[in-house]
């Protein structure tokens, strides 16, 4: 079973402070990797998926790395926004089965 | 908007109560889904529709029931809930069970459910 773990639990930064989010699983034979966000009593909103044969994935200030071989996924946020305060989940996707498997989430806060 | 519509976005019901939620997708997805997320928990896979087949039931008790009409509607039909089924349900859509898409999932604002 992919087990998913995110730490930190809770991140608070000043304005302008760069973010790094860590994920890690268990089971290296993944499809893909997904990092979403969630606002408070919210769906969540995909904010990007990197496939298991890349190495990133970028969109805007976003930056996703992957590394399978340690079962590590990091997101990079640059210069950090209030409004990017929310909770963010990373989901793994086994290449044998298309269930995804979610952290618990990091929730940050980027004080102005 | 993030094209994935769940309705209501609040219920409140009692034990006895029969209730329907409600998920709507016009992203031309094949494949819908629904997730529980409780307070503290990671979500929770339910159920998986594929091309309107269900092809996943996560051990969900039978007072949860889902119905899928066509590949855009998604329901989940409620009855004799318990208290600890208050949570936030989830709808999601994606474009085939493996997408390839940047975005991969859509997941609707959710429904807030309360089990009085």
């Amino acid at each position: 079973k992919q087990e998913v773990t995110q730490i930190p639990a809770a991140l608070s930064v000043p304005e302008g402070e760069n973010l790094v989010l860590n994920c890690s699983f268990t089971d290296s034979a993944i499809y893909n990797l997904q990092w979403f966000r969630q606002d408070p009593g919210k769906g969540l909103t995909s904010l990007l998926l990197i496939q298991s044969s890349q190495r990133e994935q970028t969109s805007g200030r976003l930056n996703a790395s992957l590394d399978k071989s340690s079962g590590r996924s990091t997101l990079y946020i640059a210069a950090s926004q209030p409004g990017d305060s929310a909770t963010y989940l990373c989901a793994v996707m086994l290449s044998n089965d298309y269930k995804l498997s979610f952290g618990a989430g990091t929730t940050v806060t980027v004080r102005a | 908007e993030t094209g994935v519509t769940q309705t209501p976005r609040h219920l409140v019901m009692g034990m006895t109560n029969k209730k329907s939620l409600k998920c709507e997708q016009h992203l031309g997805h094949n494949a819908m889904y629904w997730y529980k997320q409780s307070a503290k928990k990671p979500l929770e896979l339910m159920f998986v529709y594929n091309f309107k087949e269900q092809t996943e039931n996560n051990s969900v008790p039978s007072r949860f029931s889902p119905e899928c009409p066509n590949s855009s509607h998604l329901f989940l039909h409620l009855h004799t809930l318990q208290p600890e089924d208050s949570a936030l349900y989830l709808c999601a859509s994606s474009q085939d069970r493996f997408p390839t898409d940047f975005y991969g999932y859509t997941f609707g604002s959710g429904t807030r459910l309360t089990v009085v």
